[in-house]
């Protein structure tokens, strides 16, 4: 099956610091990938969309400067958390859909747990 | 404004029966619906789906049935396994679009 596979699974770092989550499709291209980010107990939150060779598109409430997203290839997507604070704490997640078939179906990533001291 | 509700946080249910979860939508533009499983500090896993030209979709123990007209659907699972427990997440998709809105998730609790 389609796997999607996230780095690092857990990240610690201090306030003001900036870090990067790497999201790859390993074993199919992937046009279209998203960022979802959750917080305990509540649900997937979609924070952008994110295509191959395009700027991301991102949901409204989230800001663009904080949240870099890069979609560089049609395997990996990285998105970086600037400046990242506590409140930036939380579960992030991305799934990617398969091309180009598959529209009905997003596979997801681990997850990469954030923590801002 | 919460367009996908899983108004139940959790169920517990006793092994071999069946686990019934709920899921309310209100954007009537809602054509494909997903159920997904997640375990604690994992991805969700894909379950099962639906089409909005359906009104039942059956694979294995899971069956999804959805109703248009009450803007309702729902997950079966029969028989409940322990392994089952896990948190379950019902999600739409916008017609036209790539996006899915998730629901909050129901935590169900197979009893051995």
């Amino acid at each position: 099956g389609a796997v999607v596979s996230q780095h690092p699974s857990r990240v610690i770092c201090k306030s003001g610091t900036s870090v990067k989550i790497e999201c790859r499709s390993l074993d199919f291209q992937a046009t279209t990938m998203f960022w979802y980010r959750q917080f305990p107990k509540q649900s997937l939150m979609l924070m952008a969309t994110s295509n191959e060779g395009s700027k991301a598109t991102y949901e409204q409430g989230v800001e663009k400067d904080k949240f870099l997203i890069n979609h560089a290839s049609l395997t990996l997507s990285t998105l970086t958390v600037t400046s990242a604070h506590p409140e930036d704490s939380s579960f992030y997640i991305c799934s990617a859909i398969q091309a180009p078939s598959g529209y009905n179906e997003q596979f997801f990533g681990p997850g990469t747990r954030l923590t801002v001291l | 404004d919460q367009q996908v509700k899983q108004n139940s946080p959790s169920l517990s249910v006793q092994e071999g029966r069946i686990s019934i979860l709920n899921c309310d939508y209100t954007n009537s533009m809602f054509d494909y619906f997903l159920w997904y499983k997640k375990y604690p500090a994992e991805g969700p896993t894909f379950l099962i789906s639906i089409s909005s030209i359906k009104d039942k979709n059956e694979d294995g123990r899971f069956t999804v049935f959805l109703n248009k007209s009450a803007k309702h659907l729902s997950l079966h699972i029969v028989p409940s396994q322990p392994g089952d427990s896990a948190v379950y997440f019902c999600a739409a998709r916008e017609s036209g679009t790539y996006k899915y809105i998730f629901g909050t998730g129901t935590r169900l609790k197979v009893l051995a």
